[in-house]
């Protein structure tokens, strides 16, 4: 059971180039998140996916996609790369998107130069 | 929607003393409470939570008030140690059930 597993952990990008982060988690959770860490900002939600087949907007959605590709997989894709958008970078996922505990994976780290 | 306020942002204790950092929550109808710790470079981890129809939950060293009228919660630790040092997020969640909203974090330091 490794829980929540995100890849790459680290990524340097050039300013307009694309990648995609991608996220599994195996225990079974219905909703899935990403959120992206600065530095004395705390934790803010990017995108969210309530339950399989839904994605909604978060706090700070602008220059994100994603993709809820099943239950297990929840994928964010930065399209043209800003220097705005180095940060850490968690998918979290829980059992419910209501009220339970959320379980967040290792981070990646990205640098956008 | 909901906005969390956390203080302080930094805060330092000599080990064995109690540390409290202290939230304040916007939603009046938002009914869950966690708080995560986060070691440098390592993921947020649920430490405890607690839920509106509950004042106070405790677990060891660690406790969580919640003063539902006023719209604040705490985070209480007793006899610190130096391996609580850590950033110490709260968080509340919105009754639409979409998403955690998270405080800006708070530095602890436990100097031995």
């Amino acid at each position: 059971n490794a829980g929540v597993t995100q890849t790459p952990k680290f990524q340097v990008l050039k300013t307009g180039q694309s990648m995609t982060l991608q996220c599994a988690q195996d225990m079974n959770h219905n909703s899935m998140y990403w959120y992206r860490q600065d530095p004395g900002m705390g934790l803010r939600l990017i995108y969210y996916s309530a339950s399989e087949g839904t994605t909604d907007k978060g706090e700070v959605p602008n220059g994100y996609n994603v993709s809820r590709l099943n239950k297990r997989e929840f994928s964010l894709r930065l399209e043209s790369a800003a220097p705005s958008q180095t940060s850490v970078y968690f998918c979290a996922s829980s059992e419910r998107s209501s009220g339970n505990t959320i379980y967040f994976g290792e981070g990646s780290w990205l640098t956008v130069v | 929607g909901e906005n969390v306020e956390q203080h302080p942002s930094t805060l330092s204790v000599q080990e064995g003393d109690s540390a409290v950092i202290k939230c304040t929550y916007s939603d009046s109808a938002s009914n869950y409470f966690p708080w995560y710790k986060q070691e440098l470079g390592k993921r947020p981890q649920l430490i405890i939570d607690i839920r509106s129809n509950v004042g106070e939950k405790k677990d060891q060293r660690i406790a969580v008030t919640l003063n539902k009228t006023a719209k604040h919660f705490s985070l209480h630790i007793t006899e610190t140690q130096p391996e609580d040092s850590a950033v110490y997020f709260c968080a509340a969640s919105e009754t639409s059930g979409s998403r955690l909203t998270f405080g800006e974090g708070t530095q602890l330091t436990v100097n031995p």
